[in-house]
């Protein structure tokens, strides 16, 4: 089995301000993902990385940038926060292979912006 | 672009209920077709998932998938109340190499003990 760790489990930050979320996993997954969850509500998807150093932009991508340097990381900044945005930001990996496309989600960063 | 839409969007039943949760999407090229459970302040859990036409039971859970009307449901037999949670279609397809994964906005569902 493997684990996937998000950091911070909470994150306040004031409007306009740049702030970044952090992802760590152990499955020795090749994808990762990005996606944002408002109030209860489905998931929509903000960037995903199919290896070390790629990205891929999905429906929500303007406002945030992501970072792979690491097959086992990944990073999402909110560029300039803004309080229409406060939401739970999860984090996903799967493997790239073998036909199985099930996604393990790491437990959340819930972001307030004041 | 790919519209995942479920139905209903939230759902009340008493325990041993049959349950039926519905998911439908716009994109005929659509291969993969799974079910995540996410209970409440949890992460999502993956539950099932199918690629052909037809029908997968596993435990009290079945997945029905009709392509042709661009539809696949969850069915939960004996509902219980720790089934109680949100339920999120998701759905992928061969020309992003199953990488991309669209979901639909939920079904909240609460069984009554």
């Amino acid at each position: 089995g493997g684990i996937i760790t998000q950091t911070p489990k909470f994150l306040i930050g004031q409007e306009g301000q740049k702030l970044t979320l952090k992802c760590q996993q152990n499955f020795n997954h090749d994808t990762m993902y990005w996606y944002r969850q408002d109030s209860g509500k489905g998931l929509r998807l903000i960037y995903y990385s199919i290896t070390e150093n790629d990205l891929q932009k999905g429906d929500l991508s303007e406002g945030y940038d992501a970072s792979r340097e690491k097959k086992s990381s990944f990073s999402l900044t909110v560029t300039s926060a803004q309080k229409n945005e406060m939401a739970v930001f999860l984090c996903a990996s799967r493997t790239g292979t073998g036909g199985d496309y099930e996604q393990y989600f790491g437990p959340g960063t819930r972001l307030t912006v004041l | 672009q790919q519209k995942v839409q479920q139905s209903p969007e939230s759902l009340i039943v008493p325990e041993g209920a049959m349950t039926s949760l519905n998911c439908t999407f716009s994109d005929s090229a659509s291969q993969y077709f799974a079910w995540y459970r996410q209970h409440s302040g949890k992460a999502p859990k993956a539950l099932m998932s199918i690629f052909s036409n037809g029908e997968k039971e596993e435990g009290r859970f079945t997945i029905h998938l009709n392509k042709a009307s661009l539809h696949f449901s969850l069915h939960i037999r004996d509902s219980q109340p720790s089934d109680s949670a949100l339920y999120l279609c998701a759905v992928s397809m061969t020309n992003t190499g199953y990488q991309n994964f669209y979901f639909g906005k939920g079904t909240s569902l609460t069984v009554i003990p």
